[in-house]
């Protein structure tokens, strides 16, 4: 059975870092892409960062460049999310979501895990 | 604001059949696949459809999708009151090199 369990969401303050991390079972963890995605109290889904299976490759959107870094250990089968810089908007719900293996496309997720809360505030 | 268009709210009685746009552009849905994401209150967002019209395992019938040019649909039919959840379509957009979401679809089953 697929697992995936974040850990590492707190309450931090402007300016200030924090590190999530995911802990994936259940399948070959190097095989897959995985990314985060966020969603802020009462809002929609904001994609946030991919990385590939094998780690060679990263992406981010506009919103999180230059301050949040992704990367996976892949015999400890753990994704992680360094955070700098944070700002009142980075507070959301933290998921981080596996690639489909059937999918032909990067943007097909197959599992989730249940999200860690980062709030930033003074 | 969300790169993909989503209507903020649609709803429907139990029984009845409901559509869902999602619009985009040539760099982001023109040119690859969409999925479909159902998060019903206080959960994590669940795959619904993959590949425009492909469904996983598990996933009923009733829920289809489709695609054309440089927008997508999610149809529900047979509505039932536990479908009441937020949908979202996704892509990749070459422009943006990222993954883009929809802003959300909330649906009411009245």
């Amino acid at each position: 059975e697929v697992q995936l369990v974040e850990s590492g969401g707190d309450l931090v303050q402007p300016g200030g870092s924090l590190r999530l991390s995911c802990a994936a079972s259940g399948f070959t963890f190097t095989s897959y892409a995985m990314s985060w995605v966020r969603q802020a109290p009462g809002k929609g889904l904001e994609w946030v960062s991919l990385i590939t299976g094998g780690g060679e490759n990263t992406y981010y959107a506009e919103s999180v460049k230059g301050r949040f870094t992704i990367s996976r250990d892949n015999p400890k089968n753990t994704l992680f999310l360094q955070m700098n810089s944070l700002r009142a908007e980075d507070t959301a719900v933290y998921y981080c979501a596996k690639e489909g293996g059937y999918c032909s496309s990067i943007s097909c997720y197959e599992y989730w895990g249940q999200g860690t809360l980062v709030t930033v505030s003074s | 604001q969300a790169v993909l268009t989503q209507p903020p709210s649609v709803s429907a009685a139990p029984g009845q059949k409901v559509t869902i746009s999602c619009s985009g552009s040539s760099s982001n849905i023109g040119n690859n696949y969409v999925s479909w994401y159902q998060q019903l209150p206080g959960t994590a967002p669940k795959l619904l459809i993959f590949d425009n019209n492909k469904r996983p395992s598990g996933i009923p019938d009733r829920f289809s999708g489709s695609k054309s040019g440089t927008s997508a649909t999610l149809g529900i039919t047979g509505l039932q009151t536990g479908d009441e959840a937020d949908y979202y379509c996704a892509t990749w957009d070459y422009g943006l090199i990222s993954v883009v979401f929809g802003g959300g679809t909330k649906l009411t089953v009245l």
